[in-house]
């Protein structure tokens, strides 16, 4: 059964800490990964998505993805109160592109 | 450009009773997914619908609950004779081409939540 890891946390830092969020896959096959934040009671909001090794840079989130070892991450530097939220990895497994697989998320707290 | 809609947005149901519903997609967006969010749990997979068609019903459980996208009007995600493991939030998806690839993504509605009683 393909899976999608997360810590379910929840991850405490302080205002201007950065923040460091991490997802394991099971589907070698999986070529792209997205990162979803969901405030408590709405909807997943995308944040970030990543399709090659190495960094993506958007603002003050960092997406990292090492295929090699089947592992993605989300930094987000400078962090606010507001970026306090549950974070969701998700990837398509390889049999079927259409879908997402989704982590059961990393709750972030982020201290005043 | 309005984005996904969903109605309701929340859902009282006792058990036994239907439930239906609704989710209209995107503007020129033809590609319909609804996922599962059972309390403190990720999101799960249900349903991938195009116009008329069902593409993927791998994710729906093999009992009470259908989908379907007309050619006009909303997709509609009905469950029949709910029970309490039912509640949960349902969120719809959609996208202009099939699943998330570099050039989109899948953008997701409010989700309605349905409790039942």
């Amino acid at each position: 059964q393909k899976e999608v890891e997360q810590n379910s946390g929840p991850l405490s830092v302080p205002e201007g800490a950065i923040a460091s969020l991490n997802c394991t896959y099971s589907d070698r096959g999986s070529q792209s990964f997205f990162w979803y934040r969901q405030y408590s009671g709405k909807s997943p909001e995308l944040i970030m998505s990543i399709y090659s090794n190495g960094d993506k840079e958007d603002g003050r989130f960092t997406a990292q993805l090492n295929k090699a070892s089947q592992y993605v991450s989300l930094l987000i530097r400078d962090s606010q109160p507001s970026d306090s939220a549950t974070y969701l990895c998700a990837a398509p497994p390889m049999d079927s592109s259409y879908k997402l697989i989704f982590g059961s998320g990393t709750r972030l707290l982020v201290r005043p | 450009n309005a984005g996904v809609m969903q109605n309701p947005r929340h859902l009282v149901r006792r058990r036994g009773q239907e439930a239906r519903l609704r989710c209209s997609p995107m503007k020129g967006h033809s590609h319909v997914y609804w996922y599962r969010q059972l309390p403190e749990e990720g999101l799960k997979f249900m349903v991938y619908l195009q116009k008329e068609n069902i593409i993927d019903e791998s994710g729906m459980p093999k009992e009470r609950f259908s989908a379907e996208f007309p050619k006009e009007g909303p997709s509609i995600l009905r469950i029949q004779q709910v029970v309490r493991g039912d509640s949960a939030a349902y969120f719809c998806a959609s996208s202009v081409i099939p699943g998330p690839k570099n050039t989109d993504t899948q953008y997701f509605g409010p989700g309605t939540r349905l409790t039942v009683l």
